[in-house]
């Protein structure tokens, strides 16, 4: 079946500090990828997505680019601020009802 | 519009009661989905539906039904709820099939079995 899988936090930063948060999948077929965001007491957010290999999705300064060869997502942002601590979950959509399977989310703290 | 509206916010059950979790969407889309969220385990899918009159089962559908009588409404039952049934519920909905639509989540629910 199809999996996530995804580090696990928290990831604590400084602010302006460069950030990545791995992902990587296992899908049948040919996945569409997501990134979500959660912030405190909030539902999930679209951050990006990218539907076929060598895509790059971009949102709000975050990237993360679609790599079949190695079933990887990873989401990357130059210079991180407070406002983008949250809960970051990667996310794949396929098979049947092509619905979404989620990873274990990544709490990211960034301190002033 | 208001998109995914979710009641109640908050829920205390004791063990044995039953309850529905209410969804609704005003876009007309198609596709609703309930999810649980836990620590360190993300998103589960319980059950979806792809339109009125259809339902089916997710990753973890034991202790839920659901119906989708109208295109708005998804409501999710606990017939008798457990202290495992302690989450946060997520209702979603998108258009449709295709890989572009984006999906939509509700505020959540917090439930508490005792």
């Amino acid at each position: 079946g199809n999996s996530v899988t995804q580090m696990e936090g928290p990831v604590t930063l400084s602010e302006e500090a460069f950030l990545t948060i791995n992902c990587t999948y296992t899908a049948t077929g040919y996945p569409s990828l997501f990134w979500y965001v959660q912030y405190p007491g909030e539902g999930l957010q679209l951050l990006l997505k990218a539907t076929k290999a060598d895509d790059k999705g971009s949102n709000k300064g975050f990237e993360a680019t679609y790599r079949k060869e190695t079933t990887s997502f990873h989401l990357e942002k130059g210079s991180v601020q407070v406002s983008d601590s949250a809960v970051y979950f990667c996310a794949l959509r396929s098979g049947a009802g092509n619905m979404l399977t989620f990873g274990g989310g990544t709490r990211l703290m960034v301190k002033p | 519009n208001a998109g995914v509206t979710q009641t109640p916010k908050f829920q205390v059950l004791k063990t044995g009661q039953s309850m529905t979790l209410q969804c609704a969407q005003d876009m007309n889309h198609e596709y609703m989905s309930w999810y649980r969220q836990d620590p360190g385990m993300g998103l589960r899918l319980i059950h979806y539906s792809v339109g009125a009159g259809i339902t089916d089962q997710g990753e973890v559908p034991n202790g839920y039904n659901v119906s989708r009588s109208t295109t708005e409404d998804f409501p999710l039952r606990l017939l008798s709820a457990a202290p495992s049934q302690t989450s946060v519920y997520f209702c979603a909905s998108r258009p449709g099939h295709g890989s572009d639509y984006e999906q939509y989540f509700g505020p959540g629910t917090r439930l508490t079995v005792t």
